[in-house]
C-alpha cells in the first residue's frame, strides 16, 4: 500500500520569492519513482518533476527543484522565482517501480501574490 | 499531438439516468485509469486497465464500471448516478515499461448530479 501526505492545503508566496511545499510518503516498494505534478485554474494535470528513488541526486528542472531525502521519506518541492502562473493546485505522487498506480496526496493550493 | 480525450467535458444529469463518459488515447498506451477529484481529498483512483479486456478495482470504485474493448478507448459509466458522484473526473494514461514516465491526463469532466 501507499500514501502520500501533504500537510499545507494552502500556501502563498510573493511574487519572485521561493517557496517549498511540502510532501510525506510511505511505500512497501523497494524502488519507486516519486512526482510533482501541477493543476492550474484550466483544470489540466501537468508533470512539473519526477525523481527516481534510487537516484541520490535531486532532481531540477529550471525554477523547480526537490529535496528528497529518502530515509525520512520526504520529497519536497522547491519553487524559485515565483511567478503568477505558478498560481496552481500541487499534488505529490509515489508509483512503485514494478506497478503502474499512481497513488496522489490531497494537494496544496499556491496562490503567487503579485 | 499525443493526447487523452475525454467527453463530455461537463454535463449535468439528475439521479438514476445512465451515463458514460468517454476516454481515449491515441499514444498506444496498454495503461489506462480514471481518477475522481474532489475538494480535500485529492486524486482518488476509481477504476484502471492494463491493457485490452484486463481491468481492475482502484480506491473508489463503487457506483462505476468500466470496459476496454479496445487499446485506444476507456469508458466510465455510471450505471444508476447518484449524487455523492458529483465530481471532476480525470482518464489519464501510460505506456507500460514506462513506470516512471508520465501519466497522460484528459482535460477533465465536470459531472453534476441533481
Amino acid at each position: 500500500a501507499q500514501t502520500v501526505t501533504q500537510s499545507q492545503p494552502e500556501m502563498s508566496v510573493q511574487e519572485a520569492e521561493t517557496v517549498t511545499l511540502s510532501c510525506t510518503y510511505d511505500t512497501s516498494e523497494n524502488n519507486y519513482y516519486l512526482f510533482w505534478y501541477k493543476q492550474p485554474p484550466s483544470r489540466q494535470m501537468i508533470l512539473v518533476i519526477r525523481q527516481e528513488a534510487y537516484k541520490q541526486q535531486n532532481a531540477t528542472e529550471n525554477r523547480f527543484s526537490v529535496n528528497f531525502q529518502k530515509a525520512a521519506k520526504s520529497f519536497s518541492l522547491k519553487i524559485s522565482d515565483s511567478q503568477l502562473g505558478d498560481t496552481a493546485m500541487y499534488f505529490c505522487a509515489v508509483s512503485g517501480a514494478g506497478s503502474y498506480q499512481l497513488t496522489f496526496g490531497k494537494g496544496t493550493k499556491l496562490s503567487v501574490i503579485p | 499531438e499525443a493526447q487523452v480525450t475525454q467527453n463530455p467535458r461537463y454535463l449535468i444529469t439528475v439521479t438514476g439516468k445512465k451515463l458514460t463518459v468517454t476516454c481515449s488515447q491515441n499514444m498506444n498506451h496498454e495503461y489506462m485509469s480514471w481518477y475522481r477529484q474532489d475538494p480535500g481529498l485529492g486524486l482518488r483512483q476509481i477504476y484502471y486497465s492494463m491493457n485490452v479486456e484486463v481491468t481492475d478495482k482502484g480506491d473508489v470504485p463503487e457506483g462505476y464500471k468500466v470496459s476496454r474493448k479496445e487499446k485506444r478507448n476507456f469508458p466510465l459509466i455510471l450505471e444508476s448516478p447518484s449524487p455523492n458522484q458529483t465530481s471532476l473526473y480525470f482518464c489519464a494514461s501510460r505506456g507500460l515499461g514506462q513506470a516512471a514516465g508520465e501519466l497522460f491526463f484528459g482535460e477533465g469532466s465536470r459531472l453534476t448530479v441533481l
